[in-house]
């Protein structure tokens, strides 16, 4: 199974662009890369994901590399409510939902 | 994500109890999972069905028994539990390279 590698935590300055990393160097050509996040133990809400291509939505933008081992979720002009557990999570074959270890982001003023 | 819903919200029960888990999707998805998460950590697979079939066991103990009986519903028969089975547990739903679905959890307290 693909296995995802992340930091366990992270400061960003508010207003400032937080960007989070994520290796999936095993990951397969046809498995999507998705992003999400976790307030205060409630359930993962969705923020992006993509393929190949860099991907951009109201919320935040994913960087992907050209070899797809890794990826960098930005979100561009984070707040105190960024503040959450980022998780890097890769859809595999046979639809397992492999989780990495998540980053803990700290948004401070 | 209210495509998943989660009942109940927080369940308290003794070790000689059986109790259930209940998920629903609204996501047309076809494949369901329970996932288990304890405090600073990341969420454990537990069971996935696929079509309403059980396809994936992540060696499970015997007194957790899940039960797809549609392709929109998700239960968790729960008897005999012991305290470190206390724990947040997810449901959540995928189909394809389509955005997975996650229930806000049940927040279990075994006593």
């Amino acid at each position: 199974d693909a296995k995802t590698t992340q930091p366990p935590s992270m400061d960003c300055a508010e207003g400032r662009a937080a960007n989070l990393p994520c290796n999936h160097s095993t990951i397969s050509g046809n498995e999507y890369v998705y992003w999400y996040r976790q307030i205060h133990s409630q359930g993962p809400q969705y923020i992006i994901h993509g393929l190949k291509n860099n991907e951009t939505n109201e919320m935040a933008s994913l960087i992907i590399t050209e070899d797809r081992k890794s990826s960098t979720l930005i979100l561009p002009h984070a707040t105190l409510r960024d503040t959450a557990v980022y998780y890097c999570i890769v859809r595999v074959y046979g639809g397992k939902l492999i989780f990495g270890q998540g980053t803990e982001l700290s948004v401070k003023p | 994500d209210t495509e998943v819903t989660q009942t109940p919200k927080h369940l308290v029960m003794g070790m000689t109890n059986k109790k259930s888990l209940k998920c629903e999707q609204h996501m047309g998805h076809r494949a369901m999972y329970w996932y288990k998460q304890k405090a600073k950590k990341p969420p454990e697979l537990m069971f996935v069905y696929s079509y309403e079939k059980l396809s994936i066991n992540e060696s499970v103990p015997s007194r957790f028994s899940p039960e797809c009986p549609n392709s929109s519903l998700l239960n968790l028969h729960l008897h005999a539990l012991q305290p470190e089975d206390s724990a947040l547990y997810l449901c959540a739903s995928s189909q394809d390279d389509n955005r997975p679905g996650f229930g806000s959890g049940t927040r279990l307290t075994v006593v």
